[in-house]
């Protein structure tokens, strides 16, 4: 059962540059979400997604896209790479519900140049 | 504005002593509180998740409590191990018009041999 699977694990890109960090699961979750992870500081939420079709903007989007096409894929965007988009990248799912666990995946170290 | 507050920041104790985190959080409305903990460099795995009527949740020899009048939770961890050296993170869900996942910066616990 492979959960939520993240790629690439590490990149290193130089300002200006585009990517796309790929996030699926294969738990059939309606709730998929990405953060970043900065040191002292808590996650935050870039995108989320409670279903295929259906994404939000989180407390910190700027810079960044997402689409949810079906509902295992959940793609991350950067649209022009930026030194303050250097950070640890999560993106985690879960079923909607009060009391649904959520899965995170290993993670993505981007460091922008 | 919607908050998780943690204390202490970071935390060392022996190997086999007990220790005890808090988590105070301002977010409304509430859904449920969870506890997740990190180690280093992998994704969070979430621990406990308390609802609005629960005051108490143990999962081995972590026991989270819920004092939702005073907007407070706490982190028992008994007999502690090395394997416990991680970071503890408070995250408590709010679900109206959204569902978001609201996140403490977290604890982080040192257990030495």
């Amino acid at each position: 059962n492979a959960g939520v699977t993240q790629t690439p694990k590490f990149q290193v890109l130089k300002t200006g540059q585009s990517m796309t960090l790929q996030c699926a699961q294969d738990m059939n979750h309606e709730y998929m979400s990405w953060y970043r992870q900065d040191p002292g500081m808590g996650l935050r939420l870039i995108h989320y997604s409670v279903g295929a079709g259906i994404t939000d903007q989180g407390e910190v989007p700027n810079g960044y896209n997402v689409s949810r096409s079906t509902t295992e894929d959940f793609p991350l965007r950067l649209l022009s790479a930026a030194p303050s988009q250097t950070s640890v990248y999560f993106c985690a799912s879960s079923n909607i519900g009060i009391a649904k666990i959520q899965y995170f995946g290993a993670g993505t170290r981007l460091s922008v140049l | 504005k919607n908050q998780v507050e943690q204390s202490p920041q970071s935390l060392i104790i022996l190997e086999g002593k007990n220790c005890t985190l808090q988590c105070n959080y301002t977010v409304s409305p509430f859904s449920n509180l969870r506890w997740y903990k990190q180690d280093t460099g992998r994704g969070p795995v979430s621990l406990t998740i308390m609802t609005f009527s629960e005051n108490t949740k143990s999962n081995g020899r972590y026991t989270a409590t819920l004092d939702a009048d005073t907007k407070q939770s706490s982190l028992h961890i008994t007999a502690s191990q090395l394997s416990d050296s991680a970071s503890y993170i408070c995250v408590v869900l709010t679900t109206s018009g959204t569902y978001k996942y609201i996140f403490g910066t977290g604890t982080r616990l040192k257990v030495l041999a």
